[in-house]
């Protein structure tokens, strides 16, 4: 069985600073890693993926992930935070062998002016 | 382009009571079809999967069910809820059967039983 793990439920940070949202998963075989953000009261929105080659990955609004094999992570990165990134933030993993994606709980990040 | 609908957007059921949430994708076939359950406000759980019409994969046992009657048509159902029904219902497709694919989510249905 797939699963993801976001060990922190809120993370604050300033504006103009970095910052990271952690996420570790467990799957059999390769992984493929997402990131999706939700607004309040809306559905989720892509915002990168993992599936093969470079670890380092590189998505919407200026947010990147890095794939980490030997530490079972996918941390989500900002060099610079904006106040309108705050929103819930969720990690999902899918096996390589299958098509279901599987979220974890979720991450609110907080980023005050 | 391919778009997604969910409805309704809100819903207020009593204990007891059938469910029905309808979800269709507009610009594309033989879609992947997911319905999600996000209670209060946090976690995400896959509720129900479907390769194709008439194919359904449950995820977890439950008072829920889900019917797939065209290839773009997504329906969940209810026929007496229960108050642990309530939260927030997305709907969201993909293209192919690898997990690499992104989903597109819809919109949400927030459901309240009281």
């Amino acid at each position: 069985a797939q699963s993801v793990a976001q060990p922190e439920d809120q993370v604050n940070v300033a504006e103009g600073n970095p910052l990271t949202v952690k996420c570790t998963y467990s799957v059999s075989g390769n992984p493929y890693l997402f990131w999706y953000v939700q607004y309040p009261n809306r559905g989720l929105q892509f915002l990168l993926k993992y599936i093969t080659g470079d670890n380092l990955v590189k998505g919407s609004y200026g947010f990147e992930a890095e794939f980490n094999k030997s530490q079972t992570s996918f941390h989500l990165k900002k060099p610079s935070a904006l106040v309108s990134d705050s929103a819930l933030y969720f990690c999902a993993v899918a096996a390589n062998s299958g098509y279901a994606l599987n979220f974890g709980k979720g991450t609110s990040l907080l980023v005050t002016p | 382009s391919q778009t997604i609908h969910q409805w309704p957007a809100t819903l207020v059921q009593p204990v007891g009571s059938p469910l029905s949430l309808e979800c269709t994708v507009e610009g594309t076939s033989n879609p992947n079809l997911y319905w999600y359950r996000q209670a209060a406000g946090r976690g995400l759980q896959l509720l129900f999967y479907s390769v194709g019409i008439g194919q359904i994969s449950s995820e977890v046992p439950q008072n829920l069910s889900a019917s797939r009657p065209q290839d773009r048509q997504f329906i969940l159902s209810s026929k007496k809820l229960l108050l642990s029904d309530s939260g927030f219902y997305l709907c969201a497709w993909s293209a192919g059967l690898s997990g690499a694919n992104v989903l597109t989510f819809g919109a949400g249905s927030r459901l309240t039983v009281l």
